[in-house]
């Protein structure tokens, strides 16, 4: 168990909805990963937040967004659904935003399908 | 933009034979790499890390790595495999003193035999 949590494990819907899947940090960390992995594109950095605030965007779509609360959970939010989101969505966190020294920590994922 | 290329896409041992996975990286600058493996159904898991110094790194689990600067590459070792270490084994990639996200190869699943 690495301390950090997501929640629904499996989502089902339909396309053209809206889902929102959510991420609490381990303990004490401020930084928070979110990760989409698909058979097709495999592994790919969607978006950072640190204390709040969005730090870096990877290959993120327009229809996607996310936010860090001031408890440090985060959620992202994923709009018009097509059958290509399909996927494995991780979220990560580590302690600080710059260290280099510090590793992610990655939760079990929520596993979305879009019927 | 940085990549990572993990050339092996799925490898078959017979227990107690040697394992090597192969992990090669693009960028010319200073980086950090990393492990991951992920069993069945589980999350990822950190099985190593480099930062900077020994170029040759162990983890848990009995695997090691060595980085290579000079061929980018971060190969994954382990003398002697066992039926529990199938799993899908991930080489990542975090440029240093960027906003740390991660870069990951495409994985490599390995499968055990007993």
């Amino acid at each position: 168990d690495s301390g950090v949590t997501q929640t629904p494990k499996h989502l089902i819907t339909a396309t053209g909805q809206r889902v929102t899947l959510r991420c609490s940090p381990r303990s004490g960390d401020l930084s928070v990963y979110w990760y989409q992995q698909s058979l097709d594109q495999g592994l790919q950095f969607l978006i950072q937040y640190y204390n709040g605030e969005e730090r870096a965007k990877g290959n993120i779509l327009e229809r996607f967004s996310a936010q860090q609360f001031p408890d440090l959970h985060s959620e992202l939010n994923l709009s018009s659904l097509e059958l290509g989101d399909s996927a494995l969505y991780f979220c990560a966190s580590s302690p600080r935003l710059m260290s280099s020294t510090d590793t992610q920590y990655f939760g079990p994922g929520t596993r979305l399908t879009v019927l | 933009a940085q990549s990572v290329s993990q050339h092996n896409h799925h490898v078959i041992l017979s227990e107690a034979a040697s394992l090597e996975l192969g992990c090669n990286y693009s960028y010319g600058g200073t980086v950090n790499l990393f492990w991951y493996v992920q069993y069945p159904g589980q999350h990822l898991q950190l099985l190593l890390k480099y930062f900077s110094g020994d170029p040759l790194v162990k983890g848990i689990k009995g695997f090691e790595a060595e980085f290579i600067k000079s061929k980018f590459s971060f190969n994954l070792r382990k003398p002697s495999v066992q039926w529990s270490d199938t799993a899908e084994y991930f080489c990542a990639v975090m440029i240093s003193g960027s906003a740390r996200q991660l870069t990951f190869g495409s994985g490599t699943q390995l499968t055990v035999l007993p």
